[in-house]
């Protein structure tokens, strides 16, 4: 059965801790992303990874941080700098490298920070 | 429940009627477009998507138009059933030689018995 699986699907942080939010798809893409959805917004691109070993830093990736040591896993930290950290994130992931690929979510993670 | 989709442009459609979800982009050189569906706490679903080089593409259920003149996408849903109730939006993916996805608020749809 394959797909991207995120876990845990709800997620609640005291003030001041990282946490990490987890990643793993089995569709052998190249390509994985993290985004941050907030209400009333679009999706906002926080980090993405065209291949293993690398990963580019999206337009909100502040306090944010991610790691791509093997290619169907892409885990994102948020760390205690992130400032409103509490809203739905989001992976994704494409089967190439480079534009006009179909991009597949996962079904999110809610942080709640208490 | 999930909060994503407040305060966003409604369109209710009468069951077994059409609709028509409407989407204007921002890069007049993206070149690939998607539209997803998402329901109330869940990920984003692909639903179709389209290349610059059509205007039109049909799937199940589903058609989605494409003009490029007046940079603006549409989402064609024959014969709205009560599970279509969702969240729709578009994305597209600008040439620019980044692997970036600009993506539009949303539309959400209520599929009224």
């Amino acid at each position: 059965d394959g797909g991207i699986t995120q876990s845990p699907k709800y997620l609640f942080r005291k003030e001041g801790q990282n946490v990490t939010l987890s990643c793993e798809q089995n569709l052998n893409h190249d390509a994985m992303y993290w985004y941050r959805q907030d209400p009333g917004q679009g999706l906002r691109l926080i980090y993405y990874s065209q291949i293993v070993n690398d990963f580019q830093k999206g337009d909100i990736a502040e306090g944010y941080s991610v790691s791509r040591e093997k290619k169907e896993s892409f885990p994102l930290t948020v760390t205690s700098a992130q400032k409103n950290p509490t809203a739905f994130y989001l992976c994704a992931s494409s089967p190439r490298r480079g534009v006009g690929n179909e991009q597949f979510f996962g079904p999110g993670t809610r942080l709640t920070v208490l | 429940g999930e909060s994503v989709g407040l305060h966003l442009p409604t369109l209710s459609v009468q069951e077994g009627d059409n609709s028509i979800i409407n989407c204007a982009y921002s890069n007049s050189a993206s070149d690939y477009f998607i539209w997803y569906k998402q329901e109330s706490g869940k990920g984003p679903q692909f639903i179709i998507d389209i290349r610059s080089n059509m205007d039109k593409r049909q799937g199940q259920r589903v058609t989605v138009l494409l003009n490029k003149t007046v940079k603006h996408l549409s989402l064609q849903i024959a014969a709205t059933q009560p599970g279509d109730s969702a969240v729709y939006f578009c994305a597209e993916n600008p040439t620019s030689g980044t692997y970036k996805y600009i993506f539009g608020t949303g539309t959400r749809l209520k599929v009224l018995a």
